[in-house]
């Protein structure tokens, strides 16, 4: 099946800085990336829908300056946690639907980065 | 608005015993219903989904699901379960309202502990 993979898969950082994280499928081209974000022992929260060559779609509550959607390629999605706060401290997982595969529900995810923020 | 809900935190069973994870849902139209597991710091993988067709959809790793429209209910079942089965198990529904993107709506997770 189709691989989607997300780097790095753990990040610690200091209070203040910002975190790029990069999802990307390996071997299909991804028109629409979603973004997700998991609290411990949580449903998956979506964040945002990373549309290839236009500006993301961020759901209600979520800070588009704050968590900053790039999705220049049709194989990469990044997300950006700019001046990161430990209440930014969560998993976040990526997931890319693969335009070929016959049915919008096809989707498939990238197994997360972990990132905590002292 | 669409919306899951999966009942139960938590679901034990024994190795070798049926089991049963719960999921209703909400939607205005034909639902698109999937089913998911996470291990421990890993994504999501996918189990099965139910579209249209026959209520009783099989999936990977000999788990099925049936889907009952008169209860709105999509139970994920497996007749023996194992222990390697112990994990996150999450029902979803696509957003039908999603101006085709394929958004999904997850139910809360239900652990599953299956014990030898």
């Amino acid at each position: 099946g189709a691989v989607v993979s997300q780097h790095p898969s753990w990040v610690i950082c200091k209070s203040g800085t910002s975190v790029k994280i990069e999802c990307r499928s390996l071997d299909f081209q991804a028109t629409t990336m979603f973004w997700y974000r998991q609290f411990p022992k949580q449903s998956l929260m979506l964040m945002a829908t990373s549309n290839e060559g236009s500006k993301a779609t961020y759901e209600q509550g979520v800070e588009k300056d704050k968590f900053l959607i790039n999705h220049a390629s049709l194989t990469l999605s990044t997300l950006t946690v700019t001046s990161a706060h430990p209440e930014d401290s969560s998993f976040y997982i990526c997931s890319a639907r693969d335009p070929t595969v016959r049915g919008l529900e096809t989707q498939y995810f990238g197994p997360g980065t972990r990132l905590l923020v002292l | 608005a669409q919306s899951v809900a999966q009942p139960e935190d938590q679901v034990n069973v024994a190795e070798g015993n049926p089991l049963t994870v719960k999921c209703t849902y909400s939607v205005s139209g034909n639902p698109y219903l999937f089913w998911y597991v996470q291990y421990p710091n890993r994504g999501l993988q996918f189990l099965l989904k139910y579209i249209t067709g026959d209520n009783l959809v099989k999936g990977s790793y000999g788990f099925e699901a049936e889907f009952n429209k008169s209860q709105t209910s999509f139970h994920l079942k497996k007749p023996s379960a194992l222990v390697s089965d112990s994990a996150l198990y999450f029902c979803a529904v696509r957003d039908v309202g999603s101006s085709n993107t394929g958004k999904l709506i997850f139910g809360q997770g239900t652990t599953l502990q299956v014990k030898p």
